[in-house]
């Protein structure tokens, strides 16, 4: 089992709909990343978070360090807002763990 | 603007050939990252360093070698004795802060197609 499962793997919405990306895992962290990779394969980071949770704009990111469990909220998302989206795990090592990804387009 | 460089984008080698990817940083961060990216799977960790002229092995670093000579350049080495060296290679960067890493700055990637 990995460490860090992402769901959905892939997930296709209309322009202004409101996206969910949750992330689960399965150690215990010091802090979790939300990232974005663009279609060129660049990665910016979103939020890193260790309790709560933390808005950017029309991006929310949640965690639940009980359940070991983070979601990544877009609300009115936009066409832009299409890439892969990507959530890593600090554990006790200090290293990142990465999931799989979560491949978003937004139709317009 | 500070930040991560990545050379070049894309590269192409012929197998058998060694390949060096440059990686270059002028956060004055102190840890430096090279992951390797595959279809369909997260990012995998090749080798790290954090502080100049030490680093450590990741969990693929079979194939590969680094040196960490400056703080600022961290370059990755593919040598032939890497089996399967086509991939999305991305260098990233972050500060120690009393001993923990903080958020992570990622360059914009390259990619390795050995032919």
């Amino acid at each position: 089992k990995n460490e860090v499962e992402q769901s959905p793997q892939n997930l296709t919405a209309q322009e202004g709909e409101f996206i969910t990306i949750n992330c689960s895992y399965s150690v215990g962290i010091s802090a979790l990343h939300w990232l974005q990779q663009h279609p060129g394969g660049g990665i910016v980071s979103l939020f890193m978070l260790s309790s709560g949770k933390k808005k950017h704009g029309r991006l929310i990111a949640t965690i639940n360090i009980q359940e070991k469990h983070s979601s990544l909220h877009i609300t009115a998302s936009h066409p832009r807002d299409s890439a892969v989206y990507i959530c890593a795990v600090r554990g006790s090592a200090r290293q990142l763990t990465f999931g799989s990804g979560t491949q978003l387009t937004v139709l317009p | 603007d500070g930040g991560i460089t990545q050379s070049p984008k894309y590269l192409f080698r012929k197998e058998g050939q060694n390949v060096t990817l440059s990686c270059e940083q002028n956060l004055n961060h102190d840890a430096m990252y090279w992951y390797r990216q595959d279809p369909g799977q997260g990012l995998r960790l090749i080798y790290y360093s954090q502080i100049v002229n030490d680093f450590q092995k990741g969990d693929i670093a079979e194939g590969y070698s680094v040196s960490r000579e400056k703080k600022e350049s961290f370059p990755l080495t593919v040598t032939s004795a890497q089996k399967n060296p086509t991939a999305f290679y991305l260098c990233a960067s972050s500060i120690l802060r009393e001993g923990r890493n903080t958020e992570a700055f990622f360059g914009q990637g390259t990619r390795l197609t050995v032919v």
